[in-house]
């Protein structure tokens, strides 16, 4: 498929263990963003990757949250020592240029911290 | 963080009934953008509005990005079964904002047969 792929697609976690969840964008696609949407909620901006640029993390919650995207191309967004505050479905969009081209999102990792 | 204020939250309608929803901000956005989002996916953009006043149609949906820049509006004509889901209005800002969205908080839409 030519969409942008998130892995896993459920995570369940204990309390204070780290998790890594990835993200695969569409090939070509310069801009790289997460989201997370919290049950019944609308979508929250957590961090933006365009390029080379340093990331705009502007929206992380807390120092617990982490990004990264290597080679230009996957991403990979690292929570560290869990709380149950932090299950949400956490999403990945992709866009070509990072301008005013739409977002194009994954299906989402659903994380459920215990 | 900052969300816009979409109305209504949820509606229950009969198929062949028009859908009528908006969102309202403080602030000003350049951009408004409307998603559908079926359950276990992500949203899918829907319609895109980039001009103050502007009207757009997509088959039986129509936008509006308000005159102020601080409203936007979707109708459905029409509902269909598979028009149910959640409707997710956004708002972009652009410039070096890129991709940083605000979304209300969504229309549950249930269409009846």
């Amino acid at each position: 498929g030519a969409g942008v792929s998130q892995s896993p697609s459920n995570k369940v976690t204990e309390k204070g263990k780290d998790v890594e969840l990835r993200c695969d964008p569409i090939s070509g696609h310069t801009a790289l963003y997460w989201y997370r949407q919290s049950l019944g909620q609308g979508l929250e901006f957590l961090i933006y990757f365009q390029g080379n640029s340093a990331p705009d993390k502007s929206g992380l919650p807390s120092d617990r949250f982490s990004a990264e995207r290597t080679g230009g191309s996957v991403s990979t967004l690292t929570i560290q020592r869990t709380q149950q505050e932090d299950s949400a479905v956490y999403l990945c969009a992709s866009s070509p240029q990072g301008d005013n081209s739409p977002l194009h999102f994954g299906n989402g990792t659903r994380l459920t911290v215990t | 963080g900052q969300q816009l204020n979409q109305s209504p939250q949820s509606m229950f309608i009969q198929e062949g009934e028009d859908v009528s929803m908006n969102c309202t901000s403080s602030s000003i956005f350049n951009t408004w953008l409307w998603y559908k989002q079926d359950p276990g996916e992500g949203p899918v953009l829907l319609i895109a509005l980039y001009k103050a006043g502007e009207l757009t149609s997509n088959g039986r949906l129509t936008a509006q990005f308000g005159i102020t820049r601080k409203d936007s509006f979707l109708n459905i004509s029409a509902s269909i079964p598979s028009d149910v889901g959640i409707y997710f209005c956004a708002g972009q800002l652009g410039g070096t904002s890129y991709g940083k969205l605000t979304f209300g908080q969504g229309t549950i839409l249930t269409v009846h047969p």
